[in-house]
Parts: C-alpha cells; sequence; structure tokens
C-alpha cells in the first residue's frame, strides 16, 4: 500500500499567516492527490484536487503544489473559517490511502 | 446541485447487523462510482472500498473483506452498506463519497456498538 506521511500533525496559527502542509508519498502517484477541509461533526470537503487544481468555490488563498514526492497545500493570509483538520487523499493506486490530519487551530 | 444524503444514527449491539444507505442526486447515478469511507471517533479517515454503480462490481480493502458489503438500488439512485456482526470496533461515521476522487461526501452515518 502506498503510504502518506503528512506533516505537521497540529499547527497553532494565527489570523493572516501563510500556512503550509505536506504529504509525502511512499511511491509515485503522480498527480492522483487531493486535498481536503474537515470541520467539526462535518464531512470532509474537497479543495484541491489534482494536486494542484482548486475546487470551484474554493477561496483563492487556498493553493496545491507538488515538488516530487512531496505534495503540499498552502493557505495564504489564513481566515478564521480556515480553522479544521486537513487531510491529503492518494488516489492513484487501490488502496485509496489519507495523510493521518494536520489539525489547524488559531493561537 | 449534487446531494449524496444518508441515512440516519444507529445503535446496535454487537454481533447485530446494520445497513446503511447513501442517496444521490443532482447527477447521473452510474456514471460515477460510489466509495465508502470509516472514521473511528477522533480519529482519522479510512478507505474501505468502492462499488462500480453501472455494473454493480464492488471492491473492497482488505481490513474491509467478509463482513462488509457493498451494494445498490440503481433504480433509487442508493449506495448501501452493510456490516454484518457488529464489534465494538466497528462503532464509527460512516460517509459515502463520489467518484475515485471523493468529490462528493454524504453527512455521514454515525454507528455506536455497545452492548
Amino acid at each position: 500500500d502506498i503510504q502518506m506521511t503528512q506533516s505537521p500533525s497540529s499547527m497553532s496559527v494565527s489570523l493572516g499567516d501563510r500556512v503550509t502542509i505536506t504529504c509525502r508519498a511512499s511511491q509515485d502517484i503522480g498527480n492522483y492527490l487531493s486535498w481536503y477541509q474537515q470541520k467539526p461533526e462535518k464531512s470532509p470537503k474537497l479543495m484541491i484536487y489534482g494536486a494542484t487544481n482548486l475546487e470551484d468555490g474554493v477561496p483563492s488563498r487556498f493553493s496545491g503544489s507538488r515538488s516530487g514526492s512531496d505534495y503540499s497545500l498552502t493557505i495564504n493570509s489564513l481566515e478564521s473559517e480556515d480553522t479544521g483538520i486537513y487531510f491529503c487523499l492518494q488516489h492513484k493506486q487501490y488502496p485509496h490511502t489519507f495523510g493521518a490530519g494536520t489539525k489547524l487551530e488559531l493561537k | 446541485q449534487i446531494q449524496l444524503v444518508q441515512s440516519g444514527p444507529e445503535l446496535k449491539k454487537p454481533g447485530e447487523s446494520v445497513k446503511i444507505s447513501c442517496k444521490a442526486s443532482g447527477y447521473t447515478f452510474t456514471d460515477y462510482a460510489m466509495h465508502w469511507v470509516k472514521q473511528a471517533p477522533g480519529k482519522g479517515l479510512k478507505w474501505m472500498g468502492w462499488i462500480n454503480t453501472y455494473t454493480g462490481k464492488p471492491t473492497y480493502a482488505d481490513d474491509f473483506k467478509g463482513r462488509f458489503v457493498f451494494s445498490l438500488e440503481a433504480s433509487a439512485s442508493t449506495a448501501n452498506l452493510q456490516i454484518s456482526n457488529l464489534k465494538n470496533e466497528d462503532t464509527a461515521t460512516y460517509f459515502c463519497a463520489r467518484s475515485r476522487e471523493l468529490d462528493y461526501w454524504g453527512q455521514g452515518v454515525m454507528v455506536t456498538v455497545s452492548s
């Protein structure tokens, strides 16, 4: 199975900060990588697909990038509504595998 | 608009069975696969497998072979997840999600297994 190593596990951030979350894939997954935001008691919401593509309706302060086997989600100028848990998902190969999640909290 | 609406919460005893439904609307049901994801309380997401909504063929992740069954009521644009011989460790929220990219998700069904 492909392992997705996500870091950090949690971040305490301030409004206006630039935040970067990373997932490293244990095998080649190409651009078959998505990012999700999950709020408490809610289902995950797709934010980025194909490693770099912004889902419709997602604010432009969110972006995705890839460098080799490292995939990053960046939030420019964090807003209060951006708190929650962020997960990456590889869907290159079955079984699909998720990163362990990054909990984003305000200081 | 695209929606996946799941059935309500369940409270079951060990050894019992449960069937969860996921009704899709706003798109052609058979054009996209349906995937299932488990989230234990306070934990991350675990992919359970998927069902081809055109052929009805299910594919299960290794940890979900045996007691878990994916099925369809295609005429009702509904995917189902049945879990038999429930164990305490099956206590979780179960999500359905559309397509390989998991682009749309149901609201989740909390299944609690307790004696």
